[in-house]
């Protein structure tokens, strides 16, 4: 089915322990997001690419780094992860334009103890 | 800077009840607000998008409502069946090219057999 894949779906981590997430879309869009999801909180934008080349940061960009590999592929990176980095990461792909909505990954729960 | 709220944050209801979701937003300066819809541990569906210029769009039982020079929309469902129980969150994009989503921290709502 066509849609954002998220890899891992579950990873707990050791504080100071770095890691990627990893996300591609196949729907050949042009922009492509970074979301984290804290209890009782809506999503928060951590970075974006508008297109294939370029990214931007988000509201809560401290303590992550991004690559867009190509136009499919936006990775996340966590270089020494925190407690405070607990969450459930959400990667989304769009469109480039006003009419288009998004679409979403499943998510990757992240716990670091 | 943008702000969005969900009032209220769980909603309990009998089936077969048309009920309505608030969404209120601090900057009526949008491009669009979309509603998505996530069910417990899943990514989120986005379930309608409302242009800045449109009033209203409908998909089936649910009509979303956008009055920007209040700040709100609204969220309306007919005929509420168990299968709606889910999280509800609206979001705005106030930016021209790339959707950088601001979301409220959704509704949780409970349709009751």
């Amino acid at each position: 089915n066509a849609g954002v894949t998220q890899t891992p779906k579950f990873q707990v981590l050791k504080t100071g322990q770095s890691m990627t997430l990893q996300c591609a879309q196949d729907m050949n869009h042009n922009s492509m997001y970074w979301y984290r999801q804290d209890p009782g909180m809506g999503l928060r934008l951590i970075y974006y690419s508008a297109s294939e080349g370029t990214t931007d940061k988000g509201e809560v960009p401290n303590g992550y780094n991004v690559s867009r590999l190509n136009k499919r592929e936006f990775s996340l990176r966590l270089e020494s992860a925190a407690p405070s980095q607990t969450s459930v990461y959400f990667c989304a792909s769009s469109e480039t334009g006003q009419v288009y909505g998004y679409t979403f990954g499943s998510g990757t729960r992240l716990t670091v103890v | 800077k943008q702000e969005v709220t969900q009032i209220p944050a769980a909603l309990s209801v009998p089936e077969g009840e048309n009920l309505v979701l608030n969404c209120s937003f601090t900057d009526s300066a949008i491009y669009n607000l979309q509603w998505f819809r996530q069910d417990p541990g899943k990514g989120l569906t986005s379930l309608l998008l409302i242009q800045s210029s449109q009033r209203e769009q409908t998909s089936g039982r649910l009509n979303a409502s956008l009055d920007k020079s209040s700040g709100r929309s609204t969220l309306y469902i007919a005929a509420s069946q168990p299968g709606d129980s889910a999280t509800y969150l609206c979001a705005v994009n106030s930016e021209e090219g790339a959707q950088k989503l601001v979301f409220g921290q959704g509704t949780r709502l409970t349709i009751n057999p």
